[in-house]
């Protein structure tokens, strides 16, 4: 399983984008980069999922260069109720086990 | 919305007490999965399952056991619950064709936060 490194934590105010990046150095040719949220006493969440260049939904934003050994997920104009950690994971096609790590635990302030 | 629950949300018992944590999905996912979290820590797999009668252990070695007998169903099991087995316990399936050409997406259930004394 390709190892991912993010940052502990991250604060931002209310209102501003926010990015997170991962690093996947050793990410495999048919390897997935997949982000999660979750807040307290809750399961994580899917966020979205990217396979190279760039995904967008109603929630974010994935970038994924061209060498895939990073991502950044970015939250547009970010609200206090965004205060959760993420998850950066890469994972093959047919899902084996994800495993997850520390996370971004990103705090937003008014 | 994902249909996947888990029972009980809380439980607080005795040293030595056998407990079972309950997991049940209804989407007809064959990926099942059981992670285990302390508080503000990060999740650990302990436990996966990619069809009925298939099991293996996580990366997080535990004491626990699991079962599959039916797809919708993935309990886990303590036979002997000691103070070190305090934590919140998630449940979660997959299914890898959800989205196409993707790796799939997992959903958790609410969790079962295990008290033990």
């Amino acid at each position: 399983l390709a190892k991912t490194t993010q940052p502990i934590s991250m604060d931002s105010y209310e209102g501003q984008e926010v990015n997170i990046t991962c690093s996947h150095n050793n990410i495999a040719t048919n390897d997935y980069i997949t982000w999660y949220q979750q807040f307290p006493s809750q399961g994580p969440r899917f966020i979205i999922q990217g396979y190279k260049t760039k995904v967008t939904n109603e929630v974010a934003s994935l970038f994924i260069p061209a060498d895939r050994k990073s991502s950044t997920l970015s939250l547009p104009r970010v609200s206090l109720s965004d205060t959760a950690v993420y998850y950066c994971l890469v994972a093959k096609r047919e899902n084996t086990p994800l495993v997850f790590g520390k996370g971004t635990r990103l705090s937003v302030i008014a | 919305e994902a249909d996947i629950y888990q029972t009980p949300r809380y439980l607080v018992i005795g040293t030595g007490k056998k407990i079972t944590l309950e997991c049940s999905q209804t989407m007809g996912h064959d990926k099942m999965y059981w992670y285990q979290q302390d508080p503000g820590m990060e999740l650990h797999l302990i436990h996966y399952s990619y069809g009925v009668n298939s099991t293996e252990k996580g990366d997080l070695s535990s004491e626990s056991t699991v079962s599959r007998i039916r797809t919708e169903h993935f309990p886990l099991t303590l036979e002997s619950a000691r103070p070190s087995h305090t934590s919140q316990y998630l449940c979660a399936s997959s299914d890898p064709l959800a989205i196409a050409g993707s790796a799939g997406e997992l959903f958790f259930g609410e969790g079962s936060r295990l008290t033990v004394l």
